[in-house]
């Protein structure tokens, strides 16, 4: 079955833009969690849905957001970009978060310029 | 302090060599991941543990609840073992991951 898929691969980005990031999940999979990834702060956890429901946010400001849509596609959005946002970002997706195994995306790059 | 340490940071193997990653966190988790990161961002799931001991072809993950550490030791290393390994746990009965630093581990031919 397809894996995760995180669209688009690669962004460039002007500062004081915003972006939207799509993640879909295995089929199936219900629970979906973001992730940042930056050579300074490694790998950070930004927010996980369930069901539509956001159950969990890292401690990113309130530029991040995301949602969850009946399919249990994702999609996250950063407002007002800052240099500080070029990273990579990771999605990941299981069947019920918790202790079911996930499953990570390829991710998709930003870079702010 | 990270609630999740890694060591070592980097590693160099020669071809052939036995390999071991260790993993050491702080707190109670509900489950613990080994994660393989080539040059190129995508990040695959090797192994979830909860307990015990897991094997797959020549990737080997243990973990001790007790003492809170997980190892990942890789058999008769081969250059394409050569990636970024990160251990990442759950915390509890939470939602999200809280990943170590990483180990690059290179082998050489």
């Amino acid at each position: 079955k397809a894996g995760v898929t995180q669209t688009p691969r690669y962004l460039i980005k002007t500062r004081g833009q915003q972006v939207t990031l799509s993640c879909s999940p295995i089929s199936g999979h219900r629970s979906v969690s973001w992730y940042q990834q930056t050579p300074g702060q490694g790998l950070q956890f930004l927010f996980e849905y369930f069901s539509e429901t956001q159950r969990n946010k890292g401690n990113f400001p309130g530029r991040f957001s995301g949602r969850q849509f009946s399919n249990s596609r994702s999609e996250m959005n950063v407002s007002t970009l800052e240099l500080g946002d070029s990273a990579l970002y990771l999605c990941a997706s299981s069947l019920e978060g918790g202790k079911t195994e996930a499953f990570f995306g390829q991710g998709t790059r930003l870079t702010v310029v | 302090k990270n609630e999740v340490e890694q060591s070592p940071q980097n590693l160099t193997a020669q071809e052939g060599e036995f390999i071991t990653i260790n993993c050491s966190y702080s707190v109670g988790i509900s489950a613990l991941h080994w994660l393989q990161q080539h040059p190129g961002g995508g990040i695959v799931s090797l192994f979830m543990l909860s307990s015990g001991k897991k094997k797959h072809g020549r990737l080997i993950a243990t973990i001790n609840i007790q003492e809170k550490h997980s190892s990942l030791h890789i058999t008769a290393s081969h250059p394409r073992d050569s990636a970024v390994y990160i251990c990442a746990v759950r915390l509890g009965g939470d939602y999200k991951l809280s990943f170590g630093a990483g180990t690059t581990v290179t082998v050489r031919a």
